[in-house]
């Protein structure tokens, strides 16, 4: 079975810290997403890394990918507020495995 | 602007009585769509897969008799809880797959459904 599991489950941060929040699997794939979900909202996608080595930037955000060790990385760089969110990291083998999810506070 | 759309976004119904759940891809044909639930504050799970013109393949312990999927189009699906409970309350999504340059297939999500059963 597929596990996917994210570090850690709970993060609180303060504003303008940096963090990392990691997303290991079980099983070999080359194809990793990462979404935001904001309460009682859908998910929204950030990033999809298709390849060994992938790095993807979006503002504050960035996401990179090691298949060879089945590691996929979101890193916040000076947190802000409305980055409060759950991040959940996600693996695409015939279906989509989720990740645990990552439950984001940015305090002031 | 949203590329899956789901709906209602809300529903409060009666114990006993039956809902559905439509999800449409609004620009693309989706062969494949998948049905969640997710618990608060949990992950997805994976109800079911919805297979356009063909039976939905159902997750392991989901009842395919109380929650019925029909994939009647390419571009529509739906899905029914019948005879609700109070504990199916819950965050309903549907998802469908776009395939893209590269290989690159993105999933793409509706905007979920909140069911309460009363």
């Amino acid at each position: 079975e597929l596990k996917v599991e994210q570090n850690p489950l709970f993060l609180s941060m303060q504003e303008g810290k940096n963090y990392t929040i990691y997303c290991n699997y079980s099983t070999t794939s080359d194809r990793l997403y990462w979404y935001r979900q904001d309460p009682g909202k859908s998910l929204e996608s950030l990033f999809v890394l298709l390849s060994n080595g992938a790095v993807k930037q979006e503002g504050r955000l960035m996401a990179s990918l090691d298949t060879k060790a089945r590691l996929s990385t979101l890193h916040i760089t000076a947190a802000v507020h409305d980055l409060s969110a759950t991040y959940f990291c996600a693996v695409a083998i015939n279906q989509f495995y989720f990740g645990t999810g990552t439950s984001l506070t940015v305090i002031p | 602007g949203a590329v899956v759309s789901q709906h209602p976004s809300r529903v409060i119904c009666k114990s006993g009585t039956s809902v559905k759940i439509e999800c449409r891809s609004l620009d693309f044909q989706a062969t494949t769509m998948f049905w969640y639930r997710q618990f608060p504050k949990q992950s997805l799970m994976l109800m079911a897969t919805s297979n356009e013109g063909s039976k939905a393949t159902y997750e392991q312990g989901v009842e395919k008799d109380k929650f019925l999927i029909n994939h009647a189009s390419l571009t529509l699906s739906t899905l029914t809880v019948t005879s609700a409970h109070p504990e199916d309350s819950s965050f309903y999504i549907c998802s469908a797959p776009r395939a893209g340059r590269s290989m690159n297939t993105e999933a793409f999500f509706g905007q979920g459904t909140r069911l309460t059963v009363v």
